[in-house]
């Protein structure tokens, strides 16, 4: 049972245009989410996260964005840059539940930006 | 710079043979941390979470007798595969979370792959 998901596994943007990502998830309980962003053979980096309290959150030229009632959050990179390629994950977990944050990944997706 | 550091980044080893896998926290103290494997292409997939002076927790589908896991202090967890196979050669990767913030931090991973 997939819990969380990433529709696309693969997304082509040009350079200095807006990249949106999506994940889609099922837990009702999940009350954290966050975005990773991974190179091959390298563990993940954090870009951002968002807790379920918020339906919006913005860090520079990355934003996530939460619809609760449609469980569906998004990932919004702009202006686009070359060195964003990479696969992005999103991850959800239950943070209020201290000692058992373990997250829940989705498929990921790669994210390609066209110079 | 890193939070969570993992040692080795790379290991080749026999088959048959076992290897030891190190994640470390650095500057902060961990008592849960979370141990990851992503097969190529593939999302990163719970094994294990490890607990400070217990036994860990496994997922379902994972060998507890296979991959041995010892948090034996607040800043040093360690997995250890047993009797490798060429089927666990994988990408494996550690977590903690800093309880001073929301934010859960990755290790740079370890390839390990079994000839």
């Amino acid at each position: 049972d997939q819990q969380v998901k990433q529709n696309s596994p693969s997304l082509s943007v040009q350079e200095g245009r807006i990249s949106i990502l999506n994940c889609d998830y099922t837990n009702s309980m999940f009350d954290y989410f966050l975005w990773y962003k991974k190179y091959p053979a390298e563990g993940p980096t954090f870009l951002i996260s968002i807790s379920s309290i918020k339906d919006k959150n913005e860090d520079g030229r990355f934003t996530v964005f939460l619809n609760k009632s449609a469980k569906h959050l998004s990932l919004h990179i702009v202006p686009s840059q070359p060195g964003d390629s990479a696969v992005y994950f999103c991850a959800a977990t239950l943070l209020s539940n201290f000692g058992n944050e373990k997250l829940t990944f989705g498929t990921g997706t790669r994210l390609t930006i066209i110079p | 710079g890193a939070v969570v550091s993992q040692h080795p980044s790379r290991v080749i080893c026999k088959s048959g043979t076992s290897v030891k896998i190190e994640c470390r926290s650095l500057d902060f103290q961990a008592t849960t941390m979370f141990w990851y494997r992503q097969f190529p292409k593939q999302s990163l997939m719970l094994m294990a979470t490890s607990n400070e002076g217990s036994k860990a927790t496994y997922e379902q589908g994972v060998e507890k007798d296979k991959f041995l896991i010892n948090h034996a202090s607040l800043t040093l967890s360690t997995l250890t595969v047993t009797s490798a196979h060429p089927e666990d050669s994988s990408f494996y990767i550690c977590s903690a979370r800093v309880y001073s913030g929301n934010t859960i931090y990755f290790g740079e991973g370890s390839w390990l792959t079994v000839v």
